[in-house]
């Protein structure tokens, strides 16, 4: 049962344009939403982030959403540059066992043509 | 140091040998987390430390999987007797995050690939 979907494993934009990328939760006491992006050999590193008590979040060209009723969040990113080639997971948390444990989506892979 | 270290970068074995992969966390960060990311998938969690203590093995997927943090910083992940469908990037992360409402994220290793031949 995959609690996080990112059902689309690839997209093609074009520079400048903007880039969306979509992530389904299904479990409602997920409070807590990452992005991460990741370049091939190394860790994801963090992008952006959003609480459930808000629906937008803003930093810089990076813009998540979240849409609790439909337990769906987006991650856009305006203009898009090469360098935003990579894979991104969306990742939902809750906390439990002392902590915030991350559940990741599968990724997407996203190409930015010059 | 400056952020989440990890060794082997590549670990090749043979199946039905033993492997250690080492994590050593950012300097402060109580909370360490291992996960495993198999090809064209994401992360998946294995095991939670905060401190010493594991709090959470629920992922660790045969009892072949051990992970230990004895003095609250180094963490290791054994795995015995390896098998092929152990081949995967095993994903070390550390965070700062001590309870409800402090929730910061986590800082990932740049993992170990590890190839069961």
């Amino acid at each position: 049962d995959q609690q996080v979907k990112q059902n689309s494993p690839s997209l093609s934009v074009q520079e400048g344009r903007i880039s969306i990328l979509n992530c389904d939760y299904t479990n409602s006491m997920f409070d807590y939403f990452l992005w991460y992006k990741k370049y091939p050999a190394e860790g994801p590193t963090f992008l952006i982030s959003i609480s459930s008590i808000k629906d937008k979040n803003e930093d810089g060209r990076f813009t998540v959403f979240l849409n609790k009723s439909a337990k769906h969040l987006s991650l856009h990113i305006v203009p898009s540059q090469p360098g935003d080639s990579a894979v991104y997971f969306c990742a939902a948390s809750a906390y439990t066992s002392g902590t915030y444990k991350y559940i990741f989506g599968t990724g997407t892979r996203l190409k930015v043509l010059a | 140091g400056a952020g989440v270290s990890q060794s082997p970068r590549y670990k090749v074995a043979k199946r039905g040998q033993d492997v250690a992969l080492r994590c050593d966390p950012i300097s402060g960060h109580v909370s360490l987390f291992w996960y495993q990311q198999a090809l064209g998938q994401g992360p998946e969690f294995l095991t939670y430390f905060q401190n010493e203590a594991q709090l959470d093995k629920s992922g660790l997927p045969s009892d072949r999987f051990f992970a230990e943090r004895p003095e609250g910083s180094v963490s290791t992940l054994k795995i015995q007797r390896t098998q092929q469908e152990d081949s995967a990037v095993y994903l070390c992360a550390s965070s700062f995050s001590r309870g409800p409402g402090q929730n910061y994220g986590y800082t990932f290793g740049s993992g170990t690939r590890l190839t069961v031949v």
